[in-house]
């Protein structure tokens, strides 16, 4: 079964800071991989979606990630947060073809970004 | 502008009664879902439904119902039987074929008075 680990549960950081936030997914098979943002209040809204090609993703808002097949990662980052980045950030992977695809999202990481 | 409507926001609710969140979706969307959010655990399957008048379980179906008589419209019922039914229910559709991510409602807030 496949599933997404996001090990960071909580990050603060001051405005102008980078972003990291870490993604590690298992599954024996290509992926297709998203970013999910939930501002506080408001939807989930997709940020950014890999499903082939380059693995370097340009999302909304100036996010990025990289895909590392070899370390079954996608990072999500940032090179200078905003305090309105504020927000709970989801990892998710669905398998790539085949009818119904199943997600499987992370554990979720809520950023807090201090002015 | 096309979207999922989930309603009500807020709901509460008694031990013992069942309830019926709603959602609708002018997407033109094959595809819905339910998923539960609690803190710490991200999103998990409820009920998936990939056509009208067909539906399957989710990672953990025990304790809800849903039906999907429209194309629009996919509620979820919370029953008796879920014994730990507080948290946040977001619903969310997708045109089912491949590559394609879900749009998500605003959710609905469920609480055992």
């Amino acid at each position: 079964a496949q599933s997404v680990s996001q090990h960071n549960h909580h990050v603060i950081l001051s405005e102008a800071a980078s972003l990291e936030l870490g993604c590690n997914y298992s599954y024996g098979g290509t992926v297709n991989l998203f970013w999910y943002v939930q501002y506080p209040g408001q939807h989930l809204q997709l940020l950014l979606k890999y499903f082939s090609g380059d693995p370097l993703v340009k999302g909304i808002k100036g996010f990025e990630a990289e895909f590392i097949k070899s370390k079954f990662s996608f990072n999500l980052r940032k090179p200078s947060v905003q305090w309105s980045d504020t927000a709970e950030y989801f990892c998710a992977v669905t398998p790539p073809r085949g009818g119904y695809q199943k997600v499987t999202f992370g554990t979720g990481t809520k950023l807090q970004v201090i002015p | 502008d096309g979207g999922i409507t989930q309603s009500p926001k807020y709901l509460f609710r008694k031990e013992g009664q069942n309830v019926t969140l709603s959602c609708e979706q002018n997407l033109n969307h094959d595809a819905m879902y339910w998923y539960r959010q609690d803190p710490g655990q991200g999103l998990r399957l409820i009920y998936y439904s990939q056509i009208v008048n067909d539906f399957q379980k989710g990672d953990i179906a025990e304790g809800y119902s849903v039906s999907r008589e429209k194309k629009e419209s996919f509620p979820l019922t919370v029953t008796s039987a879920q014994k730990n039914p507080t948290a946040f229910y977001l619903c969310a559709s997708s045109t089912g074929t491949d590559n394609q991510p879900q749009h998500f409602g605003d959710g609905t807030r469920l609480s055992i008075l």
